[in-house]
């Protein structure tokens, strides 16, 4: 059954704490993302890889970090930098097509709540 | 200014009625045009998918895309209570430094009542 899985589907943390969120892939896929999702303001990118060993920040990684150590796995930390950490959190996988296109599919988040 | 212009609605129709979903872009490098659906609680998924301007059609759902004006549209025709979800539009540029970097609209919020 492929996919991509993200864990826990709800987590809750007290202020000042860091926070890893799992990403998950089994389709092979080569690049891996994270989007930050908040009523009214769309997905906002976080930080991307296109390779392992290798990752670039995206809009909104003030506050973030990440590593991509494997293929299949994308983590994502939410550190006590991160000014308003509550929010919906997607990972997403693409691998690029033949024809030099690549299509993204997501996971089915992780809503993050700090208290 | 956004890259990606939409409006967030919500918008509220009848089941059988068509559906005009639309976004504006300001990044003339766009080359590929993205429609995802989102159910509320669960990661989004894709609808249709076009390269540079023209129409895709897809069962009920046609995406047409003009890139002169830089509007991006989404109709669905005969909707259905199934179709409520949140509609997100995408742009992405054709490779090199952009690859995989989709911009995203804010979504618009669709409610088909029976």
């Amino acid at each position: 059954d492929g996919g991509i899985t993200q864990s826990p589907k709800y987590l809750f943390r007290k202020e000042g704490q860091n926070v890893t969120l799992s990403c998950e892939q089994n389709l092979n896929h080569d690049a891996m993302y994270w989007y930050r999702q908040d009523p009214g303001q769309g997905l906002r990118l976080i930080y991307y890889s296109q390779i392992v060993n290798d990752f670039q920040k995206g809009d909104i990684a003030e506050g973030y970090s990440v590593s991509r150590e494997k293929k299949e796995s994308f983590p994502l930390t939410v550190t006590s930098a991160q000014k308003n950490p509550t929010a919906f959190y997607l990972c997403a996988s693409s691998i690029r097509s033949s024809r030099g296109t690549d299509t993204q599919y997501f996971g089915p988040g992780t809503r993050l709540t700090v208290l | 200014q956004k890259e990606v212009e939409q409006d967030p609605g919500p918008l509220s129709v009848p089941e059988g009625a068509i559906v005009s979903l639309n976004c504006t872009y300001s990044n003339s490098a766009f080359q590929y045009f993205m429609w995802y659906r989102q159910y509320s609680r669960k990661g989004p998924e894709l609808l249709m998918y076009t390269y540079s301007s023209g129409n895709k059609e897809d069962g009920r759902f046609t995406a047409q895309v003009d890139k002169s004006s830089k509007y991006i549209s989404l109709f669905i025709r005969d909707s259905q209570p199934s179709d409520s979800a949140t509609y997100l539009c995408a742009g992405k540029g054709a490779g090199g430094t952009s690859y995989g970097k989709l911009t995203f609209g804010q979504g618009t919020i669709l409610t088909v009542h029976p």
